[in-house]
């Protein structure tokens, strides 16, 4: 079992930018998380999915940032146009169906806007 | 208001000594999961160990053991014998059961192990 895989691991650009994050989730996960931790706000849940269809976008800082889930083996996070403020370890976590089962989490994408 | 609180942002521990990391939890549902989640310095988050709400005995996995206390609310980690390897930022969350399945941590205790 790979994990869930997220691309880049680093991701360096300027403002006004448009980035995009990739996940990868575990293969039968129904659940996709994106959260973004900063020293400030701590692990704070953007957006999530189950079986591919948004179910709580109350996360989502503001209308620059955007997600899709296309099919049960891809998720993408978009910021367009990035800020410096959006920078920030990005985390993406699958699971399966039950409050009762961990989340297993990616390597993280270290986002530095310029 | 907050779901889950952490209350010590830094913790101090001699290497072998016992400690622990508390963590208090908000729910009005019946069905929940609380986790504990351990994110070293190079930055991966690692499961630790999980209690589910109906669970009457308290978790353990190895050095690892969660003090559950339903009527506080309150499910505090112990860790058992510390190793340096222990020094990492420790995160408790909580996964309700119906209201929503998302994953809510609170702010992290910082535990530093020293020899």
């Amino acid at each position: 079992d790979a994990g869930v895989i997220q691309s880049p691991r680093h991701e360096v650009t300027e403002m006004g930018q448009e980035v995009t994050l990739r996940c990868k989730p575990i293969s039968g996960h129904d659940y996709l998380f994106w959260y973004r931790q900063t020293m400030m706000r701590g692990l704070e849940l953007l957006i999530y999915f189950n079986n591919n269809v948004p179910i709580d976008d109350s996360g989502m800082p503001e209308d620059r940032f955007s997600a899709k889930m296309p099919n049960a083996s891809f998720s993408t996070l978009k910021i367009q146009p990035s800020e410096p403020r959006d920078s920030a370890v990005y985390f993406c976590a699958s699971s399966t169906t039950d409050f009762n089962e961990k989340l297993f989490f990616g390597s993280g994408t270290q986002l530095s806007v310029l | 208001a907050q779901k889950i609180t952490q209350t010590q942002p830094g913790m101090f521990v001699q290497e072998k000594e016992a400690v622990t990391l508390d963590c208090t939890y908000d729910t009005s549902d019946q069905s929940y999961g609380l986790f504990w989640y351990k994110q070293p310095s190079s930055g991966e988050m690692i499961f630790l160990i999980y209690q589910g709400s109906y669970d009457e005995q308290n978790a353990t996995e190895g050095r690892y053991s969660l003090n559950f206390q339903k009527a506080r609310k309150s499910a505090n980690l112990v860790i058992s014998a510390s190793q340096l390897g222990d020094s990492a930022m420790y995160f408790c969350a909580m996964r309700e059961g119906i209201n929503t399945d998302k994953l809510i941590f609170g702010t992290g205790t910082r535990l530093q192990v020293f020899p």
